[in-house]
This record gives structure tokens, C-alpha cells and sequence, in this order.
């Protein structure tokens, strides 16, 4: 089974500071890696993915996320961070094995909450 | 314009009320999934399919079943509505593994 552990609850972080989010996952299987982000009283949308090649990711909005194997982890991250990055963000996982059925195992979420 | 429905957006219930939340998509996507939102707990998977006539539980099936007599179309229902099944809940359907499209979500009260 896969389980994914965002480590931070929330995240307070004043504006123009870099920021770091924080996932980790659990698998016996190769896993493809999203990162999505949810404003308030909205949908999901996808900042960015991992899927094969290149372990470092960049994906919308100047956030990037590495992929570490060893480690099992994929931090998102921002050099600076707006006001406008106030969101809920959420690491999720899907198995890349042959009986794929696409399903997304979600974590708990992380609130950044970017100060003036 | 091409996406996800879902319908209604918000809903009050009473406790042993039932009620059918839609999901309808226009991509021809063959994959489609309910997921439910609730606050420090992510987004859990509550049933999914993988094409018309199919559908398997999830993570948190009890209380909901579903249908998906229309390959656009993945209803959700509560035959029995309780105060626990107050959440948000997001339908989802891709195609290939990267093409995950969501709704904007239903935002259900059981009183």
C-alpha cells in the first residue's frame, strides 16, 4: 500500500522569502509524483508533476520540486514567495505499475500562509 | 468548455436523507474517481472506475455507492445521510496517467 506524509501542517513564511514544502512517500511499487495546490473555496490544480527523466521539476507559478528515490521524498519549492502563494498544497502519489488505475493517494496538505 | 462537472454545489441535508451528487465529463476520458475533502485529512479516495459499467470501492467507500451507466457520467450516492459524510467532495477523471482533470467540487452539510 502507499501512504504519502506531508511533514508540516502549516507553513508561516514572510513575502519574498524562499519557502520549502515538504513530502514524503511510501511504496513498493515506482510511484509518479504530483504537487497540487487549492485556494480558498476552490478546486484543485496541478503545479507540477514527476513523471520519468530529470528528478527536478519545475512546474508553475516559479515552483519546483525534487524527486529523491533514495530518500523517498519530493519537497516543492520557491526562491520567493507572493502574497498570491497563499494556498493549501497537497503531494499526492499514483503507482506507475501495469495494473495502474490511476488513483491518487493524497496527503495530509500543507497551508502556507505568506505574510507582507 | 471541455471539463468536469459537478452538480449540485452545495446541499443541506438532514440525517437519513438521501441524495445523488453528478459528475459529468465531455473529454471521453475513461477513468473516473470520487474523492472527499476533509480538513487536515487530504483528499481520501471514496470509489473509482475505469470504464462504463465499472466501478470498484476505495479507501473510504462505506455509506456511498456508485454508478457509471454512461461512460461521461459517475454518480455518487447516499442512501443514508450522516453527520459524518459532511465534507467536500471532488470528482476526477484523467487521460493517461498525467491528465488528471477535477471539478470544482460539492460542499455537503448533513444536519
Amino acid at each position: 500500500a502507499q501512504s504519502v506524509t506531508q511533514l508540516d501542517s502549516q507553513v508561516p513564511v514572510f513575502e519574498e522569502a524562499p519557502v520549502e514544502l515538504r513530502c514524503n512517500y511510501s511504496s513498493s511499487v515506482s510511484v509518479y509524483l504530483f504537487w497540487y495546490v487549492q485556494y480558498p473555496n476552490q478546486g484543485l490544480q496541478l503545479l507540477l508533476k514527476y513523471l520519468s527523466g530529470s528528478t527536478l521539476v519545475k512546474g508553475i507559478n516559479g515552483f519546483e520540486a525534487e524527486f529523491n528515490k533514495s530518500q523517498t521524498s519530493f519537497h516543492l519549492r520557491k526562491p520567493s514567495v507572493h502574497i498570491s502563494d497563499t494556498a493549501e498544497y497537497f503531494c499526492a502519489v499514483s503507482d506507475r505499475g501495469s495494473s495502474n488505475t490511476g488513483k491518487l493517494i493524497f496527503g495530509q496538505g500543507t497551508t502556507l500562509q505568506v505574510k507582507p | 468548455n471541455a471539463g468536469v462537472t459537478q452538480t449540485p454545489k452545495f446541499r443541506v441535508l438532514k440525517t437519513g436523507q438521501s441524495m445523488t451528487l453528478l459528475c459529468a465529463q465531455d473529454m471521453n476520458h475513461e477513468y473516473m474517481y470520487w474523492y472527499r475533502q476533509d480538513p487536515g485529512m487530504g483528499l481520501r479516495l471514496i470509489h473509482y472506475s475505469v470504464g462504463e459499467g465499472t466501478t470498484a470501492k476505495g479507501e473510504v467507500p462505506d455509506g456511498y455507492n456508485v454508478s457509471r451507466l454512461k461512460k461521461q457520467n459517475f454518480l455518487l450516492g447516499l442512501e443514508s445521510a450522516a453527520p459524518s459524510q459532511t465534507s467536500v467532495y471532488f470528482c476526477a477523471s484523467i487521460s493517461g496517467v498525467s491528465g488528471y482533470t477535477f471539478g470544482s467540487g460539492t460542499r455537503l452539510t448533513v444536519v
